[in-house]
């Protein structure tokens, strides 16, 4: 089992609406929980970070964490086409912030 | 500010050489990793340095890979005798270390790397 789960895509989604993002992890001690966004040929850039359970909004983006579940989620919502990129999911765990391998968003006019 | 840059942009190197990537954090970050990215792949853990502390080198793959770093500055990701495989974009980053696990990561342009 990886460490940290994402489905790969590609995930489409029309102009608009929410797009929704998944990702679990392994480990009940993981502390943080952070999104990145990476367009294609460059590096990863933070979107957003959440440490408590429930959701943590900042404009069209929404973190849920829910522990329990070992599962964090990004939501997008009103998406645009430059919201089509690859986002990665991380988890820290003491010193290593271990990553998903992403997941592929496409959005479509 | 600067950001964390990363030199080579591109290394093209011939099978059994030995390459070496470099790191310049920004300044005053105490924390840097280096990641690996495959091609289509995610991102890989290697290494991780926090201030004087002993790094955490549980990532690196085989011992044809080390890392070193000069206090809080420059680091250094050594690959020696090169193998195809680890053709790859070598990501860098850094943070600030606030012990809270609060820890914003901000990346380098990488140091894409082709084995021939």
């Amino acid at each position: 089992q990886k460490e940290v789960e994402q489905n790969s895509g590609p995930l489409s989604v029309p102009e608009g609406a929410i797009a929704s993002l998944n990702c679990t992890y392994s480990d009940r001690v993981s502390q943080s929980f952070f999104w990145y966004r990476q367009y294609s040929g460059k590096s990863p850039e933070l979107i957003m970070s959440i440490y408590s359970n429930g959701d943590k909004e900042d404009g069209r983006f929404t973190a849920q964490l829910n522990k329990a579940s070992q599962y964090v989620s990004l939501l997008i919502r009103d998406s645009q086409p430059s919201d089509s990129a690859t986002y990665l999911c991380a988890v820290k765990r003491a010193s290593k912030i271990i990553f998903g391998s992403g997941t592929r968003l496409s959005i479509r006019p | 500010g600067a950001g964390v840059s990363q030199s080579p942009s591109n290394k093209v190197t011939e099978k059994g050489k030995d390459v070496e990537l470099r790191c310049d954090p920004i300044s005053g970050h105490t924390a840097l990793y280096w990641y690996r990215q495959r091609l289509g792949q995610g991102l890989e853990f290697l290494i991780y340095f926090q201030g004087n502390s002993a790094p955490d080198k549980s990532g690196l793959p085989s011992d044809r890979f080390s890392a070193e770093r000069t206090g809080e500055s420059v680091s250094t990701l050594t690959i020696q005798r090169t193998q195809q495989e680890d053709s790859a974009v070598y990501l860098c980053a850094s943070s600030l270390y606030s012990g809270s696990g609060a820890d914003t990561q901000y990346f380098g342009p990488g140091t894409r790397l082709t084995v021939l």
